[in-house]
Order: structure tokens, then sequence, then C-alpha cells
């Protein structure tokens, strides 16, 4: 299986702020790799497919980038309603293996 | 609307049956697979397995395969999360999720989820 690993674990940070998220892959997932949003009690929510596409209807303010082995999601200007956990999925092999999740907080 | 609506939470002892569902609306269901996606409390998304309503062809996690059978009935647009035997560990919460279509492998419409606890 391929291993997904984000950092940080968690983050706090002040509105307007940039917020950058990192995902490492234990081998080569080209660019399938895909980010979520799961706020508490919700759904998760697709933000970015194919390493930097973003899924309609996400603000403009997320974006992802990378290749190969290393993925990075940033938020530039991080809003009240951005406190949630992102995780990483790479749907390069089965399975479908998610990153243990980035904890988003605000200041 | 498009959406997952999946049923309710449940609670059982170890050993029971359960079976959990996620109702598809607003679109052809047939169309889209539909994964089942784990969460044990305080930790992250496990992907367990998915199923092509289309053809009822199913494919698992190692770690699922065996413990747990999806299946899905295309005349009401369900699909489902079956377990004979239920562990106390299988406590958790359970999401089904569609995969978008193109060629691009993602999830784009999920359910709330079914929190599912099992105790004696």
């Amino acid at each position: 299986d391929i291993q997904m690993t984000q950092s940080p674990s968690s983050l706090s940070a002040s509105v307007g702020d940039s917020v950058t998220i990192t995902c490492r892959a234990s081998r080569t997932v080209i660019k399938y790799l895909n980010w979520y949003q799961h706020k508490v009690g919700d759904a998760p929510r697709l933000l970015i497919y194919g390493a930097s596409n973003l899924q309609g209807g996400v603000p403009s303010r997320f974006s992802g980038s990378g290749s190969e082995t290393d993925f990075t999601l940033i938020i530039s200007s991080l809003q009240p309603e951005d406190v949630a956990t992102y995780y990483c999925q790479q749907t390069f092999s089965a399975p479908r293996t998610f990153g243990q999740g980035t904890r988003v907080d605000m200041k | 609307e498009v959406q997952l609506v999946q049923s309710g939470a449940e609670l059982r002892k170890p050993g029971e049956s359960l079976r959990i569902s996620c109702e598809a609306s607003g679109y052809i269901f047939t169309s889209h697979y539909i994964s089942w996606v784990r969460q044990m409390p305080g930790r992250g998304l496990e992907w367990m397995g998915r199923i092509d309503p289309s053809d009822s062809y199913t494919h698992y996690d190692s770690s699922f395969e065996g413990h747990v059978n999806i299946s899905a009935d295309k005349s009401i647009s369900t699909a489902y999360l079956q377990w004979r035997s239920l562990k106390a560990s299988d406590t958790a919460m359970y999401y089904c999720a569609r995969r978008r279509g193109g060629t691009e492998d993602a999830f784009d419409l999920w359910g709330r989820g079914t929190l599912v606890t099992v105790s004696s």
C-alpha cells in the first residue's frame, strides 16, 4: 500500500494568513492526488483533484500543487469557515489511501 | 438535489449483524462507483472498498475483505455496507462517497455518515 504522510498534524493561524499543508507519498502517485476538507459533524468535501484542479464551487483561495511524491495545499487567506481537518488521498493505486489529516484551527 | 442520504445511527452488540444504507438521488446511480470510508474515533479516513452499481462488481481493501460486504440495489439507487458478526473495533463513523465522473478518480459527493456503535 502507498503510505501518505501529512505535515503538520495541526496548526493554528489567524484570519487572512496563508496556510500550507504538505503531503508526501511513500512512492510516486504521479498526479493522482486529491484534497478534502472535513468539518466536525459534516460530510467531507472535495477541494482539489488531480493535484491541482479546483473542484466546482470551492473558493479560489484554495490551491493545490505538486507531483510524484510531494504535494501541497495552500489556503491563501484563511477564513473562519476554513476551520476543519484536511486530508490528502492518493488514487494512483488500490487501496485509495488517505493521509492522517491536518487539523486547522483559528488563533 | 444531488445527494447521498445515509441511514441513521446504530447500536449493536458484538456478534450481531448489521446493514447500513446509502441512498443516492439527483443523478444516475449506475454511472458512478460508490465507496465506503471508515473513520474510527479520533482517527483519520480509511477507504474500505467500492462497488460499481451498474454490475455490482466490488473491490475491497485487504484490511476489510471478508469482514464486510458491499452491495447495491440499482432499482432503488441504494448502496449497502453489511457485517455478519460485528466486533467492538467496528465502532466508527461510516461514510459513503461517490466517485466523480471523468478520468480523475476522486470522491465528489459524500453522505453525512452513519455512526455505528458496537458495545456489550
